[in-house]
């Protein structure tokens, strides 16, 4: 089946370490993106990439890093500089570089805690 | 820039009673229009999108939605709830093609079905 998977499903950080979440899709689509879910405040946009080798900063890009090495990998690193990473992640991607115009297909999030 | 509005963080609704989730938007061009739902701990559908075609938009599960551009609104509803329709409910904005098109969702709304 494809999909997006994203893992791991919950994930603890201890002050100042970093922490990667994973996401890979096996949808071949070209774009992908990184969302920010906090409870009634809707989704918001980190980091998007439209093709290979190529990424955007979306809305609240701050303490965030990505990479797009391959077109079925978006990995998402949450850094030391951000003071409140407690959030549910979600990977999402759409087929080409319509992106924002087309639907978006999204992973089952990761939630991210801090101890 | 765009907006999404969505009234009410929660609504509750007998089962076999009208859903109806209201969703106003701002935005400086036509405007592409969704409407995703989430189950529990799970990343988002899409349930159905606008796209200047027909103003009533049908969508899955029963679904649709009516864009009024006079009023500047995109709102859901469906006949007849159903437990399964039990789940939070994302209105979502795009620019289309404008420059910096981004997708912009609302704060969600959360739907209870009573028996």
């Amino acid at each position: 089946d494809g999909g997006i998977t994203q893992s791991p499903k919950y994930l603890f950080r201890k002050e100042g370490q970093n922490v990667t979440l994973s996401c890979e899709q096996n949808l071949n689509h070209d774009a992908m993106y990184w969302y920010r879910q906090d409870p009634g405040q809707g989704l918001r946009l980190i980091y998007y990439s439209q093709i290979v080798n190529d990424f955007q900063k979306g809305d609240i890009a701050e303490g965030y890093s990505v990479s797009r090495e391959k077109k079925e990998s978006f990995p998402l690193t949450v850094t030391s500089a951000q003071k409140n990473p407690t959030a549910f992640y979600l990977c999402a991607s759409s087929i080409d570089l319509a992106g924002f115009n087309e639907k978006l297909f999204f992973g089952s999030g990761t939630q991210l805690s801090v101890l | 820039a765009q907006s999404v509005t969505q009234l009410g963080s929660h609504v509750s609704v007998s089962e076999g009673a009208l859903v109806l989730l209201r969703c106003n938007y701002s935005s400086s061009v036509p405007p592409y229009l969704f409407w995703y739902v989430q189950y529990p701990n799970q990343g988002l559908q899409l349930l159905l999108k606008y796209t200047s075609a027909a103003t009533l938009v049908k969508g899955i599960n029963g679904f649709e939605a009516e864009f009024k551009k006079s009023e500047t609104s995109f709102h859901l509803t469906k006949p007849s709830a159903h437990m399964s329709d039990a789940a939070e409910y994302f209105c979502a904005v795009s620019d289309g093609q404008a420059a910096g098109n981004k997708l912009t969702f609302g704060g969600g709304t959360r739907v209870l079905v009573k028996p």
